[in-house]
């Protein structure tokens, strides 16, 4: 089946430094990966959506130069949380998908805290 | 308003016990419904997934039942076991794009004691 891996699982930063979590499909190519971010006992917010080789769609509300997507090939996409302040501090999940019958397949996402 | 609300938002069974967990929805035009399983600090992972023309599907002891007309999908987990302590996500995927934009609900966490 198809599998989807995101690292690193767990980080802890300093507040302004700036964090990459990868997100890569291992088995199949995807041409679309989503960036989610989840509260506690909150669903999955889309963050922004990447097509392989052009620039990411932000969703309302989120900030493109903090939460940098690069999407360079067809299996690894990028987030890079630029400046990182307490408040990013969350689980950030990934998402990835070939086409809407293949389905969609999350990362076991990441938890980032900013001290 | 595309929605997705699911009921309840937690619950407690004992380990052998079934349960079932609602979901309705709002969205439209609609393609898919799908339940996911998420374990605390982990991602989704797929259970099911219906379209507009599928009623109920099975994966092991979990049946999810569709009725599009009234926009309802429920969970089924049969003979409830210590592992299946986790949320349970009902995700509606619209046909507004090419590849559909999924729409969350906030889950239902479900706890099973022995």
């Amino acid at each position: 089946g198809a599998v989807v891996s995101q690292h690193p699982s767990r980080v802890i930063c300093k507040s302004g430094t700036s964090v990459k979590i990868e997100c890569r499909s291992l088995d199949f190519q995807a041409t679309t990966m989503f960036w989610y971010r989840q509260f506690p006992k909150q669903s999955l917010m889309l963050m922004a959506t990447s097509n392989e080789g052009s620039k990411a769609t932000y969703e309302q509300g989120v900030e493109k130069d903090k939460f940098l997507i690069n999407h360079a090939s067809l299996t690894l996409s990028t987030l890079t949380v630029t400046s990182a302040h307490p408040e990013d501090s969350s689980f950030y999940i990934c998402s990835a998908t070939r086409d809407t019958n293949y389905g969609y397949t999350f990362g076991s996402g990441t938890r980032l805290t900013v001290v | 308003k595309n929605q997705v609300e699911q009921s309840p938002q937690s619950l407690i069974i004992l380990e052998g016990k079934n349960c079932t967990l609602q979901c309705n929805y709002t969205v439209s035009p609609f393609s898919n419904l799908r339940w996911y399983k998420q374990d605390t600090g982990r991602g989704p992972v797929s259970l099911t997934i219906m379209t507009f023309s599928e009623n109920t599907k099975s994966n092991g002891r979990y049946t999810a039942t569709l009725d599009a007309d009234t926009k309802q999908s429920s969970l089924h987990i049969t003979a409830s076991q210590l592992s299946d302590s986790a949320s349970y996500i009902c995700v509606v995927s619209d046909r507004g794009s090419t590849l559909g934009r999924l729409y969350f609900g906030r889950g239902t966490q479900l706890t099973v004691w022995p």
